[in-house]
C-alpha cells in the first residue's frame, strides 16, 4: 500500500516569497489533515478536510496561508508572503475515515520549509 | 482546552537500559491517547493506543496504560535497542477532533 506523498521534500525561500506544497494521501482516505511542525515541538494542526470540505482551519494564519482540496483526494498547502517564523516541517496525514477516537493517521515525510 | 505534556529530552541511554518517557493529559472528557514515533528521516507513525481507561496499548516490546486517575500515558520500555533511536510524540482526541501533540522526546541509544 502506498503510503502519504508529500512534495517538495526541501524547500528554501526567502521571506515575503510564495511557496506551496503538495500532498497525495492513501487511496480511499477521507479525511485529510496539514501539521505544521517547528523545531523542538510537537506537531500543530492547520487544516483539516473531509472530503474537499474544510472541517477545522481554526489555527490557519488565513492572512497568508490558504490550503485546497479540490477534488477530495490531493491537496495543496500555500504561504504568501513568507515569514521567518514560517520555517517548520509541514506534514500531511491521512485517515480513513470521519476524525474519531480510534482513527490512525498516517503521516508523510514532510517538506522541510526555510524561510531566510 | 486540551493539552499533551511530555518529560522533556534528550533521553540517553545505553542498549538494554529500561525506558520511561513520561506523558499528562488535560482535556474535557474521555480523550484517545497515542503514541508515535519519528524515526531519522521518516514520517511520523502510530506506536501504540488505547481508547479508555485502564487499557494498555502495545507494540514493539513498548508498553503505555492510560491512567484516568493520573491522567498519565507513560510509555515503557524493559530493554531499549539502538533501532529505537528515534523522537517519540504523546498525542491524545477526542471525538470529532485532530490529534494533539505534545512537543516530543528524543531518544538516543547507544551500544
Amino acid at each position: 500500500e502506498a503510503g502519504v506523498a508529500q512534495s517538495p521534500r526541501y524547500k528554501i525561500i526567502e521571506k515575503r516569497q510564495s511557496v506551496a506544497f503538495w500532498c497525495n494521501p492513501i487511496s480511499g482516505h477521507a479525511t485529510l489533515y496539514w501539521y505544521q511542525q517547528i523545531l523542538g515541538q510537537g506537531p500543530k494542526l492547520l487544516i483539516q478536510f473531509q472530503n474537499n470540505g474544510v472541517v477545522d482551519d481554526s489555527q490557519l494564519p488565513k492572512d497568508r496561508f490558504s490550503a485546497e482540496r479540490l477534488k477530495g483526494v490531493d491537496s495543496t498547502l500555500k504561504i504568501q508572503p513568507a515569514k521567518l517564523e514560517d520555517s517548520a516541517v509541514y506534514l500531511c496525514a491521512s485517515s480513513l475515515g470521519t476524525p474519531g477516537l480510534r482513527e490512525k493517521l498516517f503521516f508523510g515525510s514532510g517538506t522541510q520549509l526555510s524561510v531566510l | 482546552g486540551n493539552s499533551v505534556t511530555q518529560m522533556e529530552g534528550p533521553v540517553t541511554l545505553s542498549e538494554e537500559a529500561f525506558l520511561t518517557i513520561n506523558c499528562t493529559y488535560t482535556a474535557t472528557g474521555y480523550p484517545s491517547l497515542f503514541w508515535y514515533v519519528q524515526y531519522p528521516g521518516e514520517g511520523l507513525q502510530l506506536l501504540l493506543k488505547a481508547t479508555k481507561a485502564d487499557d494498555k496499548g502495545s507494540n514493539k516490546g513498548f508498553e503505555a496504560t492510560y491512567r484516568k486517575e493520573t491522567t498519565s500515558f507513560h510509555l515503557e520500555k524493559g530493554s531499549v535497542q539502538v533501532s529505537d533511536s528515534a523522537v517519540y510524540f504523546c498525542a491524545s482526541n477526542q471525538a470529532g477532533t485532530a490529534l494533539i501533540f505534545g512537543k516530543g522526546t528524543t531518544l538516543s541509544v547507544s551500544s
